[in-house]
């Protein structure tokens, strides 16, 4: 069964500290994406990956780093976490490379819910 | 700027009625256009897509419906029921782009 799992379902953390959200999926898929969902805003692409140590940037990459060092984990960072930085974080992975069939589906983790005070 | 416009932001149907959820795209590019249930404390997961090389698609009670020529794209559940209660998001993307554009979802509400 397809399995993405973000290890740290609901977090606190203070303004101005490094955050890292963790995801690892277990189907060997190529494509990690990282999305923010608001009330009102729907999902928001911050970064995904197409490979190993490959990155772009999404629609709202502003205050994120991402790192993917192995083809089944992908992390969020927040450098310095802010106040407007509270919010849902989706982890999802998808089959396929870059150019790949579009169609593919995207999986999804249950997401991280992240307080910054 | 929102690629994918959906609407309404919240609906409330009786159960045994039609759920109506529209979305509209801008870029014509797009030619893959599924939509995602999400339930309360869990992640989306794909409910049903569609291509534009087709003007409807039904799986069980869930159809979409498309208008190429008038860039738009709809869910409709019939007999909706009260677990069909969450939250739908459209999206879609283009061959060749890995990204996929959501829009802004619609929480849906079933009354007995």
């Amino acid at each position: 069964d397809v399995k993405v799992t973000q290890s740290s379902r609901y977090l606190v953390k203070r303004t101005g500290e490094k955050v890292f959200l963790e995801c690892v999926q277990d189907m060997d898929h190529e494509n990690m994406f990282w999305y923010r969902q608001d009330p009102g805003l729907g999902l928001r692409l911050i970064y995904f990956s197409y490979d190993v140590k490959m990155k772009e940037k999404g629609d709202i990459p502003e205050g994120y780093s991402v790192s993917r060092e192995k083809k089944e984990r992908f992390s969020l960072i927040l450098e310095s976490a802010s106040t407007n930085q509270t919010s849902m974080y989706l982890c999802a992975s998808r089959e396929g490379g870059v150019g790949g069939y579009s169609g593919n589906t995207i999986y999804f983790g249950e997401g991280s819910w992240l307080t910054v005070v | 700027q929102q690629q994918v416009k959906q609407s309404p932001q919240s609906l409330i149907v009786q159960k045994g009625g039609i759920s109506i959820i529209n979305c509209a795209y801008e870029n014509t590019a797009f030619d893959y256009f599924p939509w995602y249930q999400q339930f309360p404390g869990k992640g989306p997961a794909l409910l049903i897509a569609i291509r534009p090389d087709v003007s409807e698609k039904k799986e069980g009670r869930f159809t979409i419906s498309f208008n190429k020529s008038a860039k738009q794209f709809s869910l409709h559940i019939m007999d909706s029921q009260p677990g069909d209660s969450a939250t739908y998001f459209c999206a879609a993307s283009n061959f060749g782009n890995e990204k996929l554009t959501f829009g802004t979802g619609t929480r849906l509400t079933i009354i007995p």
